[in-house]
């Protein structure tokens, strides 16, 4: 089955305690992108990527770090988190072709 | 700097009405995409829209685009209970991957 798959579903850490969120699509997709979803704010770019070392800060980078090694996955790093990154968080990718993203299922973090 | 305003927001309907919801945008584009998102699930696709008078319709939903208004539509027709969610439109600026989102209309549809 065509799929982004996210991992983990649900994380509370503390403040400082470094983290990865996995995401993995295996649609063979060149970009693939990060969005966090806030109450009031809506999805919010965080950084993407257009190919395999190609990746660039999206509205909201601040925190954040990602890398392209290989065409399925793109983690998303919380170096340091804060509670500011108390947040849902979705993985998208999708190939050339004129079709829409796909999304993962989502993250929701909590930061104490 | 990309912006992208839906309204309205909020939309509570009746069975059986028909309404619109707008998604204006700030730059030229040259993607226009509408989700789908139910309470505490992710996104889905609903259309994708990539040029100037594209329609497309599924269901009771019919989505266009007008690339020189900067304006696309999302028309509900007949509107039935499970087409309550949150909407939202997103627009990719023409020179690269970096998508901007709406800040989603959310839509009961009352029986």
């Amino acid at each position: 089955e065509a799929q982004v798959t996210q991992n983990p579903r649900y994380l509370i850490t503390v403040t400082g305690k470094k983290l990865t969120v996995t995401c993995s699509q295996n649609m063979n997709h060149e970009y693939m992108s990060w969005y966090r979803q806030d109450p009031g704010l809506g999805l919010r770019q965080i950084y993407y990527s257009m190919n395999v070392e190609v990746t660039d800060k999206g509205d909201v980078p601040e925190g954040y770090k990602v890398s392209r090694k290989e065409k399925r996955n793109f983690p998303l790093i919380l170096e340091s988190p804060s509670p500011n990154q108390t947040s849902l968080y979705f993985c998208a990718s999708r190939g050339r072709a004129n079709y829409g993203y796909t999304f993962g299922s989502g993250t929701r973090l909590t930061v104490v | 700097e990309l912006k992208v305003e839906q309204n309205p927001l909020f939309l509570s309907m009746q069975e059986g009405k028909n309404y619109t919801i707008y998604c204006n945008y700030s730059t030229t584009s040259d993607r226009l995409y509408w989700y789908r998102q139910d309470p505490g699930k992710s996104l889905e696709s609903l259309f994708v829209l990539l040029s100037n008078g594209a329609v497309k319709q599924e269901g009771r939903l019919m989505a266009s685009l007008d690339t020189k208004a900067r304006l696309s539509t999302l028309h509900i027709t007949a509107a039935v209970h499970d087409l309550s969610a949150t909407y939202f439109c997103a627009v990719q600026e023409t020179s690269g991957s970096r998508l901007t989102f709406g800040e989603g209309t959310q839509l009961t549809v009352n029986p």
